[in-house]
Parts: C-alpha cells; structure tokens; sequence
C-alpha cells in the first residue's frame, strides 16, 4: 500500500521563477492538503483539495494555486518566487471531507536563491 | 482565528526520564487534536488523536495525551522516554468549516534525549 508520495525531493529555483510540486496521495485517499513548513516552523495550511476544486485555504497569496486531478494526485504552483517561500512543502492526503487524521509525504525542500 | 501553542521549544531529557510537553489551542469550538512526530529525517507521522470520547488518549510508543476542555489543553506525556524518541514533536488542532477540515500546527518542541 503506497504512502502519500511526493517530487521532486529538492529544488533551486531563482526568484521570480515559477514551481510546480507534486502529490500522490495515499491509495484509497481523495483529498489532498499542502502545507509550508518554513525553517524553526510547524507546517502552516495552504489549501486543500476534494473532487478537484479548491475547498479550504490558509493566508497565503494568490501566487500560490493549486489544481487536482481526477486520479486524486494534486500539483502545487507558486508563481513569481520569493526568497521567503524558500521552506519544506508537505502534502496530505486523507479520505473524505470528514473527520479523518491526515497522512504526510516527505516533503518537497524548495530553495529559493 | 484558531492557534496552536506549544510552550516548549527545546526539550532535553535523560533516559528514563518523564516526558510532559505542553500544548493549547484557541478555538472555541468543537476540535479535534493531534500530536504529530517527525524523526530525523522522517516524515511527519501521527502519535495520536482525540477526536471524542474519554478525553485520556493513548498513541503509539507508550504516548497519552490528556484533553481538558475547560484549560483548551492536550499535553502530550511519556513515563519514560528512551533515546529513539529524540525527534520533533507538534500539536495540531483541526475544526470543520462548511464540511471541510482545516488543521492548525504548533510552532514544534524538539525533543532530546541522552542515553
């Protein structure tokens, strides 16, 4: 039974570059969340997907999309990069709207230079 | 707004020693609550959760969690902490919006235990 999986593991981009990061989530899971988890920082929420629409999201500019495919797997976009977004960027996977805990990838390390 | 405090910042603990890490959240609502673990080098894995029910929860690897409402508390407590405990630790609290779950960290209490 695979994990929540996530790529790639790291990456350098130059400021004002645009990334994308990926998410699969854990086998039987329909809804994915991300999270930034700065330096010294709990992961702070981004926004979470379910049935490929954007349903919650945290205080985080509009630079920072998203998008949910209709095999569960989910991209996160941050255009115009900053030296600020420079932190570890987790997915969730869970099942459901509901009450359910939420598995976590390994994260995707962005550096920003 | 909802947040999490985890008063303990840096935590550093001899084997065998009792473990007690603090944790408040600000939501008046109805939550669920969560100690989360990341080893070094590991993803973030799930200790425990309160979700209702008896507010003493139990986790894995000898965990328990007390909920107390009335101090908007859930400390995380260990009898005696081994050295593969040696990881991070953060508390989470999740409430339901329109039917969606939105979940809030702690800033994270880095655990050290010497052998």
């Amino acid at each position: 039974d695979a994990g929540v999986t996530q790529s790639p593991t790291h990456l350098i981009k130059t400021r004002g570059q645009q990334v994308t990061l990926r998410c699969s989530p854990k086998s039987g899971h329909d809804t994915v969340s991300w999270y930034q988890q700065a330096l010294g920082q709990g992961p702070q929420f981004i926004f979470q997907y379910y049935e490929e629409e954007e349903r919650q999201r945290g205080n985080f500019p509009d630079r920072f999309s998203g998008h949910q495919f209709p095999n569960y797997s989910s991209e996160l976009n941050v255009n115009a990069l900053l030296l600020g977004d420079s932190a570890l960027y987790l997915c969730a996977s869970s099942l459901g709207q509901g009450e359910d805990e939420q598995y976590f990838g390994p994260g995707t390390r962005l550096t920003v230079t | 707004a909802q947040s999490v405090s985890q008063h303990n910042h840096h935590v550093i603990l001899s084997e065998a020693a009792s473990l007690e890490l603090g944790c408040n959240y600000s939501y008046g609502g109805t939550v669920n609550l969560f100690w989360y673990v990341q080893y070094p080098g590991q993803h973030l894995q799930l200790l425990l959760k309160y979700f209702s029910g008896d507010p003493l929860v139990k986790g894995i690897k000898g965990f328990e969690a007390e909920f107390i409402k009335s101090k908007f508390s859930f400390n995380l407590r260990k009898p005696s902490v081994q050295w593969s405990d040696t990881a991070e630790y953060f508390c989470a609290a999740a409430r339901y919006s329109g039917g969606y779950q939105k979940v809030t960290f702690g800033t994270g209490t880095k655990l050290q235990v010497i052998p």
